[in-house]
C-alpha cells in the first residue's frame, strides 16, 4: 500500500541551529511533494511546494530537497527560531490517483529552545 | 489566505443525532476538500469536490455524505454519529494542482 512517512513524531533543536526533517515515502510515482506547517489549535498552512523533476527549493530560511531515488525529501529550516516550533507535516500529491488529492504524514513537533 | 471560514468551530452532541459542518471559502476555488485528523493518524481525506454538484470519496468516507451546491459552499454530513468520528475537521480549498488552504477546523465530540 501506498505510505507517507515523517520519521520523527519530535524534534528538539537549539536556537540558531538548522532543524532538518525528514520525509520518506513508499510505492508512490510522485508528481509533486509539499509542505505545511500547522500551529495548535489552527489548520495547516503551506510553506513550500516542490515537484518530482526538482531538487531543491528556497524560500528565505526554508530549503526542501527532493530525491526521488531514494523516495525521500528533506525540509531545513536555518538559524531556527522559537517562532518556527510548531508542527511540520508533508503531503505527496502521487499520479495516477484522484487528481486533487494529497496523502499527508503524520507531522513532526519541532520544539526550538531558546 | 483563502478565506476559508468552518461553522460551528466547536460541536459536542449524541450518538445516533445528524451533524454538518459548513466550510464558506471566498476565493472562487474549484476544489474543495474534507479531513479529519487523529492522533496517530495525521490528516486522512474523507470527501472532496472538483466542481458545484462534483463529488468523490476520499480515505475514509463511510458513514460521511457532502453536498456542494455553490463554489463557495460544502457541506460535510454525519447522518447518525458514532464515537469513532470524534475528531478535529479541516475544509480546504484550491486551484487545480495548486496548495491547499485550509480552516482552522471544527472540534466534534460525540458522546
Amino acid at each position: 500500500s501506498q505510505k507517507i512517512e515523517q520519521n520523527s513524531e519530535a524534534l528538539n533543536i537549539q536556537e540558531g541551529k538548522t532543524a532538518t526533517l525528514t520525509c520518506n515515502y513508499t510505492n508512490y510515482s510522485p508528481a509533486y511533494l509539499q509542505w505545511y506547517r500547522q500551529d495548535p489549535g489552527r489548520g495547516p498552512v503551506f510553506l513550500l511546494l516542490i515537484r518530482e523533476n526538482e531538487k531543491e527549493k528556497r524560500k528565505e530560511r526554508l530549503k526542501v530537497t527532493f530525491d526521488t531515488t531514494l523516495k525521500q525529501s528533506l525540509f531545513h529550516i536555518t538559524a531556527s527560531q522559537p517562532a518556527d516550533s510548531a508542527t511540520y507535516l508533508c503531503a505527496l500529491k502521487y499520479s495516477g490517483a484522484g487528481s486533487y488529492q494529497l496523502t499527508f504524514g503524520k507531522g513532526t513537533k519541532l520544539s526550538v529552545i531558546p | 489566505d483563502a478565506g476559508i471560514t468552518q461553522s460551528p468551530r466547536h460541536k459536542v452532541t449524541e450518538t445516533g443525532t445528524p451533524v454538518t459542518l459548513r466550510c464558506h471559502q471566498t476565493e472562487n476555488h474549484r476544489y474543495m476538500y474534507w479531513y479529519r485528523q487523529d492522533p496517530g493518524h495525521g490528516l486522512r481525506l474523507i470527501h472532496y469536490s472538483y466542481g458545484v454538484k462534483d463529488t468523490d470519496k476520499g480515505e475514509v468516507s463511510d458513514g460521511y455524505s457532502v453536498s456542494r451546491s455553490k463554489t463557495e459552499d460544502f457541506l460535510l454530513t454525519l447522518e447518525s454519529a458514532t464515537s469513532s468520528q470524534t475528531s478535529v475537521y479541516f475544509c480546504a480549498s484550491s486551484r487545480p494542482n495548486q496548495p491547499q488552504h485550509f480552516g482552522d477546523g471544527t472540534r466534534l465530540s460525540i458522546l
